[in-house]
């Protein structure tokens, strides 16, 4: 069955650029959706279709997929991006989510 | 503004059946799909299915034999039946709106604030 990876957890200073991947087979054929979840919430898109952004969204969000990799990148991160993040792509016959990255800004 | 709230018990006993309504206000259900995600207690995010507007259903194959997935247009309400339930059923269980494109379902948009569903004795 269809599996997307993501690393358990990563860390970023303030400001910087934090970086998470998704990996599963043949990713770039597939459409990836990203969430973002804070403790005691239900989470929030932050990018669909690859690359697109909810209007609602800061533009330090962006996303790329190729390949078998799709990234998530946070510009100049702030401290309210701590959270967790989760990849999702649909494939041939069900919605499969990634484990989820834990951010931590410090 | 499209809002989603889950209702239903938050406690269930071991193999009797969790059922669960998703209300749909501030928007209508169509052009979209409607799903139900769970998350077990410091876990991840679990899909367990979707129903579309004209009534078809898609489950994840783990829990295909025990989930069904409704929706009562006339009530904007979309509901998750789940049977033979066990202490690993326990989580928060949210309903999420779906986007679709050309009948495939690529994102979840709008989602409630969860339910947490104990299975306990």
């Amino acid at each position: 069955s269809f599996e997307l990876s993501q690393p358990p957890s990563m860390s970023v200073s303030p400001g910087r650029t934090a970086t998470i991947v998704c990996s599963g087979n043949k990713l770039r054929n597939k459409y990836v959706s990203w969430y973002q979840q804070k403790p005691g919430q239900p989470p929030v898109l932050v990018i669909y279709e690859d690359d697109r952004r909810p209007s609602d969204v800061p533009e330090r969000f962006s996303a790329s997929n190729s390949g078998n990799t799709s990234t998530l990148t946070i510009s100049e991160t702030q401290a309210m991006d701590e959270a967790d993040y989760y990849c999702q792509a649909w494939d041939a016959s069900s919605v499969v989510f990634g484990g989820g990255t834990k951010l931590t800004v410090l | 503004q499209v809002q989603l709230q889950e209702s239903g018990p938050g406690l269930v006993k071991p193999s009797e059946t969790l059922s669960l309504n998703c209300t749909v206000s501030g928007g209508s259900l169509n052009k979209y799909y409607w799903s139900w995600v769970r998350q077990t207690p410091g876990k991840g995010l679990q899909y367990i299915g979707y129903v579309s507007l004209k009534g078809t259903t898609n489950y994840n194959p783990s829990l295909q034999s025990r989930v069904t997935i409704s929706l009562d247009r006339s009530k904007t309400q979309f509901s998750l039946k789940l049977i033979s339930v066990t202490a690993a059923d326990t989580a928060v269980y949210y309903c999420a709106r779906v986007g679709v494109r050309y009948g495939t379902p690529y994102y979840m948009d709008v989602w409630g604030k969860g339910t947490t569903v104990t299975v306990s004795s």
